[in-house]
């Protein structure tokens, strides 16, 4: 089935860990992007990726590094995490080109508790 | 700055019609889109609107005003299965999208 594989599903995790938040997509697209969501806030970019090889700071990106070797993956890192990142994770890709070239698909979404 | 509005939350009756309102304040504008959100699950895309006017996808209609900044979605025949959350977003001149916090939409039976 074509779309967004995110993971972890969820995971708790202590202050100052490191972690990496996985997303690949199998539908070849050249946008990606990663958002965070708060309850009472609208959808916030963390950072995005207009095709392999680039990438660019979003709304909120302090504290998040991505990286985007090839066209399929889309890791986030939290380089220290810190308890304002406790926060659901949205990966989502856009085809870039048309009609839907702004059209988002999401992936399922990561929760991240750290404590 | 740049600022997207919807109520937080919305009650409907099942069988019944809603109208969940958006208005906008962005710098340029490149199109208005509507996502339904599940609670716990991804957003997925409703519609797309970027010339004033009606755009009708089944149960589901998307009204734009570009002149007053103000989009609707109107719900008809409302099911159970719509209770949901609904996101309104806008491109703006940057072909950056600007979120609304979303409406929670109640259906009761």
């Amino acid at each position: 089935i074509a779309g967004i594989t995110q993971a972890p599903t969820s995971q708790i995790l202590a202050a100052g860990r490191r972690m990496t938040l996985r997303c690949t997509q199998d539908m070849r697209h050249n946008a990606m992007y990663w958002y965070r969501q708060d309850l009472g806030l609208g959808l916030r970019l963390i950072h995005y990726s207009n095709t392999a090889g680039t990438t660019g700071k979003g709304e909120v990106p302090d504290g998040y590094s991505v990286s985007r070797a090839n066209t399929d993956d889309f890791p986030l890192t939290l380089a220290s995490a810190v308890p304002s990142q406790t926060s659901v994770y949205f990966c989502a890709s856009s085809d870039g080109t048309g009609a839907g070239a702004n059209v988002l698909t999401f992936g399922a979404g990561s929760r991240l508790t750290v404590l | 700055g740049q600022n997207i509005d919807q109520p937080t939350e919305m009650t409907a009756t099942e069988g019944a019609i809603v109208q969940i309102n958006c208005t906008y304040q962005t710098s340029g504008f490149n199109g208005l889109f509507w996502y339904q959100q599940h609670a716990g699950e991804a957003p997925t895309f409703l519609s797309y609107n970027v010339l004033d006017g009606l755009e009708e996808k089944g149960r589901f209609s998307s009204f734009l005003s570009r002149s007053k900044g103000y989009s609707y979605l109107l719900l008809k025949e409302l099911q159970m299965k719509d209770s949901a959350s609904y996101l309104c977003a806008v491109l703006d001149s940057n072909y950056q999208l600007i979120w609304g916090a979303g409406t929670k939409l109640i259906i009761k039976p």
